[in-house]
């Protein structure tokens, strides 16, 4: 079954320590994998998607096939990355169509001052 | 319009109705999505709609449920008969292609009482 995990359903740090995320998927196929942020009072949006290889706002996700696992990190939390985090996957098919995305529940991100 | 749009933004509803929730997606995404997110909970896939393909309906939770699309723009999706789970958040999405991630819109809070 297409499964993804998200541990925590909140992480709290002070600003200035490293961040880590956890993301597990279970998926048969080559996944493709992105991680979505909800600010408060804001809708959903794409932090990241695995292929670019891409850091946003000092955010960096590698995929780890070995693990299952798709971890979002930062070194160095800032008061502004306080939000809800969802790990997400596509199970695409090799057609290149867009398909449906399988998120997990989420984290809530808290930085304190 | 630059975003993704829904209408309406909140919407109380008695047990028994009927409603009706509206999505305009970004004009040239050829991809649309619905989900719902309950109170605490993660997004959980309803319908795609793709091109003129046929839809995956596989998320859609009953025979209440249902969702229509003209072409490449405008989707609703209604639910018949409200239950009181019924109760979420209704998020839309749209996507240009595989690999670029989901514009969510800001959803409709539906509560039925």
């Amino acid at each position: 079954a297409q499964r993804v995990t998200q541990p925590e359903k909140l992480l709290s740090v002070f600003k200035g320590a490293p961040v880590e995320l956890k993301c597990n998927y279970s998926y048969s196929g080559s996944p493709e994998l992105f991680w979505y942020v909800q600010y408060s009072r804001q809708r959903l949006q794409l932090l990241l998607r695995h292929i670019s290889r891409e850091s946003i706002k000092g955010f960096t996700a590698d995929l780890n096939k070995g693990e299952t696992s798709f971890h979002l990190k930062k070194p160095f939390a800032q008061e502004e990355d306080s939000a809800m985090y969802y790990c997400a996957l596509s199970p695409s098919s090799h057609g290149g169509a867009t398909n449906k995305l399988i998120f997990g529940t989420g984290t809530l991100l808290a930085v304190q001052p | 319009g630059a975003g993704v749009s829904q209408s309406p933004s909140n919407k109380v509803t008695e047990k028994g109705k009927d409603v009706e929730l509206r999505c305009d997606p970004i004009s040239g995404h050829t991809a649309l999505y619905w989900y719902r997110q309950r109170l605490g909970q993660g997004l959980e896939f309803l319908i795609y709609f793709q091109g003129n393909s046929a839809p995956d309906k596989s998320g859609l939770p009953s025979d209440r449920f249902s969702a229509e699309r003209t072409g490449e723009s405008v989707s609703t999706l209604t639910i018949q008969r409200t239950q009181q789970e019924d109760s979420a958040v209704y998020l839309c999405a749209s996507s240009f292609r595989v690999g670029y991630g989901y514009t969510f819109g800001s959803g409709t809070r539906l509560t039925v009482v």
